[in-house]
């Protein structure tokens, strides 16, 4: 198995909403991260989890909460967010290990706010 | 930050050409570049990696230059392919493993 699944693929939801992002991987990775992609720009780092623990935060406003519940899933909880973060939020896992380069990426979340 | 890749030009080639994607970096601090393939209405994709402290890699079909002089990257598709169209990220992997990505150049291949 050699996937990383991102659920939902589609969601919609209003600035007063919350909802969460979910991320799953079987892969025995420990190394975690969620990216945030504009249309035809390069993904950007939101966050990146090693052993479960929240080792980088790319300066990422509050209304975005990451959670890692076990070293398969990778959770985004969303809240307040603001029409300017409709984007696609990748997942991505690799080998923590250095010089590790593979990360394998989900599908994304498709995420629009209205 | 390191900024790896400043631009998003588009690339058109005719299916059994050979392509080059170039990208330049400005900061040397990475330890290996990678290119990724993102096809429409997916993530990105792990294509080929290059340590920074050589100047060529081979993969099937696909071959990266390093140019630490002149901080450039490219990738060289062989033969290419209508599944080979995407948009083509550069990207500088650094400790902890975080990845900056370049900004990308769209492969359009012409039938």
């Amino acid at each position: 198995d050699t996937e990383v699944t991102q659920t939902p693929k589609h969601l919609v939801m209003g600035m007063t909403n919350k909802k969460s992002l979910k991320c799953e991987q079987h892969m025995g990775h420990r190394a975690m991260y969620w990216y945030k992609q504009k249309a035809k720009k390069p993904p950007e780092l939101m966050f990146v989890y090693s052993y479960e623990k929240l080792s980088i935060n790319e300066s990422v406003p509050s209304r975005f909460s990451p959670e890692c519940p076990n070293s398969s899933l990778l959770n985004l909880h969303l809240h307040a967010l603001q029409p300017e973060d409709s984007a696609l939020y990748l997942c991505a896992s690799s080998l923590p290990t250095p010089g590790n380069t593979e990360a394998f990426f989900g599908q994304g979340t498709r995420l629009t706010v209205v | 930050g390191e900024s790896v890749g400043l631009h998003l030009p588009t690339l058109s080639v005719q299916e059994g050409d050979n392509s080059i994607i170039n990208c330049a970096y400005s900061n040397s601090a990475s330890d290996y570049f990678i290119w990724y393939k993102q096809e429409s209405g997916k993530g990105p994709q792990f294509i080929i990696d290059i340590r920074s402290n050589m100047d060529k890699r081979q993969g099937q079909r696909v071959t990266v230059l390093l140019n630490k002089t002149v901080k450039h990257l490219s990738l060289q598709i062989a033969a290419t392919q209508p599944g080979d169209s995407a948009v083509y990220f550069c990207a500088g992997n650094n400790a902890g493993n975080m990845l900056t990505f370049g900004g990308g150049t769209r492969l359009m291949v012409k039938p």
